[in-house]
């Protein structure tokens, strides 16, 4: 039974670039949220996909979107990176409606130079 | 919204002693509290986690206590082992009546575990 897998594992970019990272939920859920977790914090809550729709959304901006496909899987797309984007992107998975478990995915450590 | 404080920020016990971590939230219709744990460049681990119905939960040497009038709620590991030595993160969330199970995080207790 395959966890929650998230790739790429790293990635660099350079300011004003646009990067895509991707979320597969672990087996059986169908709700997928991301995280932002910088050096020493705690995670912030990006946004949350259900039924390929954004059910919540944190404080982030616009330039920050995502989207969920018919399998559940899901992508994170931020535009116009600013050095302060470098962070631990997080992919949570969970089932639906029924269980607030969250089971996080390993990340993608995304450096912006 | 929700604010999460999370004490100490770092705490540091020798083998076999206990170890508390507490929490307080400022939601009042906060009512799921998970804890995780996340060791240096891994994913964070679901460890325990306690709904408001709920005063008290045990998992063998971990445990979680939790006040709503307060608002605060507190991690309790016993028996420490070096292998406890992590980051830990405390979180709470309004769960599915608040339309998702947005989580908001601490800012982590760094444990350190020493022989």
């Amino acid at each position: 039974d395959a966890g929650v897998t998230q790739s790429p594992t790293h990635l660099i970019k350079t300011r004003g670039q646009q990067v895509t990272l991707r979320c597969s939920p672990k087996s059986g859920h169908d709700t997928v949220s991301w995280y932002q977790q910088a050096l020493g914090q705690g995670p912030q809550f990006i946004f949350q996909y259900y039924e390929e729709e954004e059910r919540q959304r944190g404080n982030f901006p616009d330039r920050f979107s995502g989207h969920q496909f018919p399998n559940y899987s899901s992508e994170l797309n931020v535009n116009a990176l600013l050095l302060g984007d470098s962070a631990l992107y997080l992919c949570a998975s969970s089932s639906g409606a029924v269980n607030e478990k969250l089971f996080f995915g390993s990340g993608t450590q995304l450096s912006v130079l | 919204g929700e604010n999460v404080e999370q004490h100490p920020s770092t705490l540091s016990v020798q083998e076999g002693d206990s170890a508390v971590i507490k929490c307080t939230y400022s939601d009042s219709a906060s009512n799921y509290f998970p804890w995780y744990k996340q060791e240096l460049g891994k994913r964070p681990q679901l460890i325990i986690d306690i709904r408001s119905n709920v005063g008290e939960k045990k998992d063998q040497r971990i445990a979680v206590t939790l006040n709503k009038t307060a608002k605060h709620f507190s991690l309790h590991i016993t028996e420490t082992q070096p292998e406890d030595s992590a980051v830990y993160f405390c979180a709470a969330s309004r769960g599915h009546t608040g339309g998702g199970n947005k989580l908001t995080f601490g800012t982590g207790t760094q444990l350190k575990v020493e022989l």
